[in-house]
């Protein structure tokens, strides 16, 4: 079965620096890795997905994540970041499969500080 | 314009009670989804459902129901055999299921006591 650790809980970074959050997945079979993020309060919004082909993803909000496969990792990268990423995010994780699910990470909480 | 909507946002009960948390999507996806989120624990799969009138438990199905009668209704039973229930509950939808984005609710807040 597949599983996805997120390995930071919470990550504090100042405005318009870099972050990277980290995502390690475990499968025996080819995957597909998302990121979703969720604002206060809020349900959850897809920020990009990997399903083949090039292994830097690019999505919204100016997020990037490249899938490694050898290291089984799919981090999510941010250049310079603003005072409204503060948010939860999360990597997902699912297996080619019409009955698979979707399977979560724990979270991990970006606090932007001034 | 497409979505999915939950109500109410927050929903306060006393212990004992039943209470049915409304999904509704307008997406034309067939499957459907309902998780829980605790702080720290991210989202804990309920129950999902991949067609109407069918349902598959999810990880932490005890103490909840479901029906799925209509496409775009999914609703979920708190039922008083769920010992925790206070939470943030989160219903999604997919064009299927597998690897397809899901598209969250905005959520519903619930508060028992």
């Amino acid at each position: 079965a597949q599983s996805v650790t997120q390995l930071d809980s919470q990550v504090p970074v100042f405005e318009e620096a870099p972050v990277e959050l980290r995502c390690n997945y475990s499968s025996s079979v080819s995957v597909y890795l998302f990121w979703y993020v969720q604002y206060p309060n809020q349900g959850l919004q897809l920020l990009l997905k990997y399903l083949s082909g090039s292994t830097l993803v690019k999505g919204i909000n100016g997020f990037e994540a490249e899938f490694n496969k050898s290291q089984t990792s799919f981090h999510l990268r941010k250049p310079s970041v603003h005072i409204s990423d503060t948010a939860e995010y999360f990597c997902a994780v699912s297996v080619y499969s019409s009955a698979s699910k979707i399977i979560f990470g724990s979270g991990t909480r970006l606090s932007i500080r001034p | 314009d497409g979505g999915i909507t939950q109500s109410p946002k927050y929903l306060f009960r006393k212990e004992g009670q039943n209470v049915t948390l409304s999904c509704e999507q307008n997406l034309n996806h067939d499957a459907m989804y309902w998780y829980r989120q605790d702080p720290g624990q991210g989202l804990r799969l309920i129950y999902y459902s991949q067609i109407v009138n069918d349902f598959q438990k999810g990880d932490i199905a005890e103490g909840y129901s479901v029906s799925r009668e209509k496409k775009e209704s999914f609703p979920l039973t708190v039922t008083s055999a769920q010992k925790n229930p206070t939470a943030f509950y989160l219903c999604a939808s997919s064009i299927e299921t597998g690897i397809y984005e899901q598209y969250f609710g905005p959520g519903t807040r619930l508060t028992v006591t």
